[in-house]
Parts: C-alpha cells; sequence; structure tokens
C-alpha cells in the first residue's frame, strides 16, 4: 500500500563502487525528490525531477546523479562512493500543482554505509 | 539562501500536557511554513502548515503560530499524547514547491506517563 517505496532499505558499499537507490511511487505525482539525512545537517536536497526525462540539482548535488526514465521510478546514482557519502536516504514525491503548496509523500528510506 | 533554526533539539512532556517547538527564519521573502513529522524509524509524514497570509491555523490538537515581524513560528501539540513522540521538523521556502524548502535540524518530542 505504500505510495513511495525505496530499495534497498539498507546498503553497505566500498570507496569507489557504484551505488543505485532506487524509488518507487503510485501517487501519480510528478515531482520527485532524493533527500539526505544526516545529524547536524536535517533534510538536504540532491537531485529533483518535473517528470519523466528530468532531472534538476538540488542544493548538494556534487557526487551524486539522478535519472527519471518514468513518472513513477527516480533513481539515484553514486558513481564513485565515498565515506562522507554515508548517510540516510530518503525519496519523495510532491503534489505540487502550482496554485497550492506542495505537500511531500516520503519513502521509508535507504540507510547507506560506504567503507 | 534561507536558514531555518529549530531552538530546541529535544523536548520532554508529561502525557497531557502542552508542546511547543520554535523555528526561526532569516529570508523576510518565505511564505510557506510546513511541519513534518518523523517517529522512531519510520519516514517523515506531513502534519501541518501556515502561509504568510494568516498567523495562526489549528487542526485538532495541532496549532502554528507565524510571527512574520520576528520571522518565527512555533507549532503547538495540546493534549499530548504518546504518539506525539517523534521528531519534528520545521522547514521554510518562498515557493509553492519542495524544492525551495529549508529544513530544520528537527526537536525530538519525547511524550512521558
Amino acid at each position: 500500500e505504500a505510495a513511495v517505496t525505496q530499495s534497498p532499505r539498507n546498503k553497505v558499499a566500498v570507496t569507489g563502487g557504484k551505488v543505485t537507490l532506487s524509488c518507487n511511487q503510485t501517487n501519480n505525482h510528478n515531482n520527485m525528490y532524493w533527500y539526505r539525512q544526516d545529524t547536524g545537517h536535517g533534510l538536504r536536497l540532491i537531485h529533483y525531477s518535473y517528470g519523466a526525462g528530468s532531472t534538476e540539482k538540488g542544493d548538494i548535488p556534487d557526487g551524486y546523479k539522478a535519472s527519471r526514465p518514468s513518472q513513477e521510478n527516480f533513481s539515484l546514482i553514486l558513481e564513485l562512493a565515498t565515506p562522507s557519502q554515508t548517510s540516510v536516504y530518503f525519496c519523495a514525491s510532491g503534489d505540487g500543482r502550482g496554485g497550492s503548496a506542495e505537500t511531500l509523500y516520503f519513502g521509508s528510506g535507504t540507510r547507506l554505509t560506504v567503507l | 539562501g534561507e536558514k531555518v533554526e529549530q531552538h530546541q533539539s529535544t523536548l520532554s512532556v508529561r502525557e497531557g500536557d502542552s508542546a511547543v517547538i520554535n523555528c526561526t527564519y532569516t529570508d523576510t521573502a518565505s511564505s510557506y511554513f510546513p511541519w513534518y513529522k518523523q517517529e522512531a524509524g519510520k519516514s517523515l509524514h506531513f502534519v501541518i502548515d501556515i502561509r504568510s497570509n494568516v498567523d495562526r491555523k489549528q487542526s485538532q490538537r495541532l496549532t502554528v503560530l507565524l510571527d512574520k515581524k520576528a520571522k518565527r513560528f512555533s507549532l503547538h501539540i495540546t493534549a499530548t499524547q504518546p504518539e506525539d513522540s517523534a521528531i519534528y521538523f520545521c522547514a521554510a521556502s518562498m515557493s509553492n514547491y519542495a524544492q525551495g524548502l529549508t529544513f530544520g535540524l528537527g526537536t525530538r518530542v519525547s511524550v512521558f506517563p
């Protein structure tokens, strides 16, 4: 029933390795977002998307790529993972309609550890 | 850019009492202020928001107050219950869209019997 599903829930990666975090939403929302949550920094926006084929840089995009192949799917890609990317990553979809403020619907998060 | 500060990192409250979480922001252009809740081991979900055209909004036991002059907004939880225990994040934005949101660091609220 969960409308925003992330996989995997936990991931351990090695430095220099490639990591792909996946997100699927059944809300039929155009907008999707990737955040990371770190102690002392709160939630920070990495990449976002307005719809299939679109990706935009957020506030901290360095070291990350994003891919939105369809309305439902939005991936976050770490081509060369580093220990500083150890974090909890949240995907969200947004019901932005222009005329009113957007509400975010979050997935359960992925805990990534880069050794 | 915008900075949002949550003034309490933790807050303990006796069940049935009220809890107040305070946030300040820096950009006078911010006009939208949502609150999100994260229960232990779970994801975040929206709880309440306020726009800058009003100074108070209530939803059941939750009330948000906005003081634009002081650039301060607060979440008031009345008659607290154990299920109110969570981390609460305030946020501010100049736009309707989430890419403009700046989040605070969160306040962990613990409701004890």
